[in-house]
């Protein structure tokens, strides 16, 4: 069985600084790994996907993720917060089998930024 | 872009009533999927769908029954509706290419918060 768990419920950091998002994963076989982004009162935004190929992954809004296969971890990292990141951040994990399965989520992290 | 959109953003229903929550996808994708969000639990899976009329038990389907007549529709049903059941509802669809469906993202509606009174 696939688990992700992320660390802290809650993130804050300053406005300009280093975002940090940790997400460990566990999964039998090589996984695909997802960061969405949930804005208040939205849905689920796509941020990036590790799919297998380059393990430094780059998103949108200047958010990128390291696949450390060693560690187990997808962490998400961004250089410079601004107040708009403000939000609750998922990491996903879904098994290389193919198929229809859902995705296994982790528990969110809410990143808060500090003017 | 893919458009995943939910009839109703917030319902307010009573404890026993039958309760229908339906989502629509625009980019005819095969796979659709119901998931609940609460707080401090994230989001947990349903039910899903392969394809028209067929569906598959997710993590939690206990009170929950789901209609796919449709490719592009997909329902969510609560069958007497509980007070337990107050959440948001997420649904999502995803592209099934031949090689594997597990590689390609999910793309959400904006979820539909419902209250059982």
């Amino acid at each position: 069985a696939q688990s992700v768990t992320q660390l802290g419920s809650h993130v804050s950091v300053s406005e300009g600084a280093l975002v940090l998002l940790r997400c460990n994963y566990s999964s039998s076989v090589p996984p695909y790994l997802f960061w969405y982004v949930q804005y208040p009162n939205q849905g689920l935004q796509l941020l990036l996907k590790y799919t297998s190929a380059a393990t430094l992954v780059k998103g949108i809004n200047g958010f990128e993720a390291e696949f450390k296969k060693s560690e187990t971890s997808f962490h998400l990292t961004k250089p410079s917060a601004h107040m708009s990141d403000a939000a609750e951040y998922f990491c996903a994990v879904s098994g290389s089998g193919g198929g229809a399965d859902g995705l296994t989520f982790g528990k969110g992290t809410h990143l808060i930024i500090q003017p | 872009d893919v458009k995943v959109t939910q009839s109703s953003r917030y319902l307010v229903k009573r404890t026993g009533e039958k309760v229908f929550l339906e989502c629509v996808q625009d980019m005819d994708h095969e796979n659709m999927f119901w998931y609940r969000q609460d707080p401090g639990l994230g989001l947990r899976l349903i039910y899903f769908s392969y394809d028209v009329k067929m569906k598959e038990k997710g993590d939690i389907p206990e009170g929950y029954s789901v209609s796919r007549e449709k490719k592009e529709r997909f329902s969510l049903i609560l069958e007497s509706a509980s007070t337990n059941q107050t959440s948001m509802y997420l649904c999502a669809s995803r592209l099934e290419p031949v090689w594997g469906a597990a590689s390609q993202p999910q793309h959400f509606g904006d979820g539909t918060r419902l209250s059982i009174l």
